[in-house]
């Protein structure tokens, strides 16, 4: 069974741009997380989707960042008009339920804004 | 505000003896704690989790500790390998946030190092 995918593995950009992030989750899981870790920081809750519900979308530091998922499994992160400090690794999650303990993680995708 | 600290950035300790990774929280609504382990270029996978009704719960070589009135817990690794060599997360959640506890808040890690 393959586990949470994330791609791009790396992307650089420039300010400015807007970049679009993607992530597979594990199938048959209905909830989807994405999280952020800046550099020497732990990691920040950014949106949290289950099933048909409305998205909780609390964690998403500003109005440049947007979410979708679509038909209930993939799902993309867009960042428009990429700043330097949204430079940071971020990553997909997915669980059956959404428990807490089930979350399975996707090894990341490290954008760099310069 | 960080509600959850790793206040030690990295420990190294020899193979065969004990790991400790500490964790402080400041947020007493938090009631369920969790650690995961990270390798380089991989994604976070969960190791061993804790309710706030324990106070000790062990999973082979892994043991958490809860000490709620110091709001600290504690990951033992015994005996250490040096496959355990990895960046240790806590995190932590509350069953009563609103319905949101899925949100997880996470430490900064502890980068530990198993020498051989």
């Amino acid at each position: 069974g393959a586990g949470v995918s994330q791609s791009p593995s790396n992307k650089v950009t420039e300010k400015g741009k807007d970049v679009e992030l993607r992530c597979d989750p594990i199938s048959g899981h209905t909830a989807l997380y994405w999280y952020r870790q800046s550099l020497g920081q732990g990691l920040e809750f950014l949106i949290y989707f289950q099933g048909n519900s409305a998205p909780d979308k609390s964690g998403l530091p500003s109005d440049r960042f947007s979410a979708e998922r679509t038909g209930g499994s993939v799902s993309t992160l867009t960042i428009q008009r990429t700043q330097q400090e949204d430079s940071a690794v971020y990553l997909c999650a997915s669980s059956l339920r959404p428990l807490y303990n089930e979350q399975f993680f996707g090894p990341g995708t490290r954008l760099t804004v310069l | 505000d960080q509600q959850v600290k790793q206040n030690s950035p990295s420990l190294s300790v020899q193979e065969g003896r004990i790991s400790i990774l500490n964790c402080d929280y400041t947020n007493s609504m938090f009631d369920y704690f969790l650690w995961y382990k990270k390798y380089p270029a991989e994604g976070p996978t969960f190791l061993i989790s804790i309710s706030s009704i324990k106070d000790k719960n062990e999973d082979g070589r892994f043991t958490v500790f809860l000490n709620k009135s110091a709001k600290h817990l504690s990951l033992h690794i015994v005996p250490s390998q040096p496959g355990d060599s990895a960046v240790y997360f806590c995190a932590a959640s509350s069953s009563n946030s609103g319905g949101s506890n899925y949100k997880l808040t996470f430490g900064k890690g502890t980068l530990l190092t198993v020498n051989p």
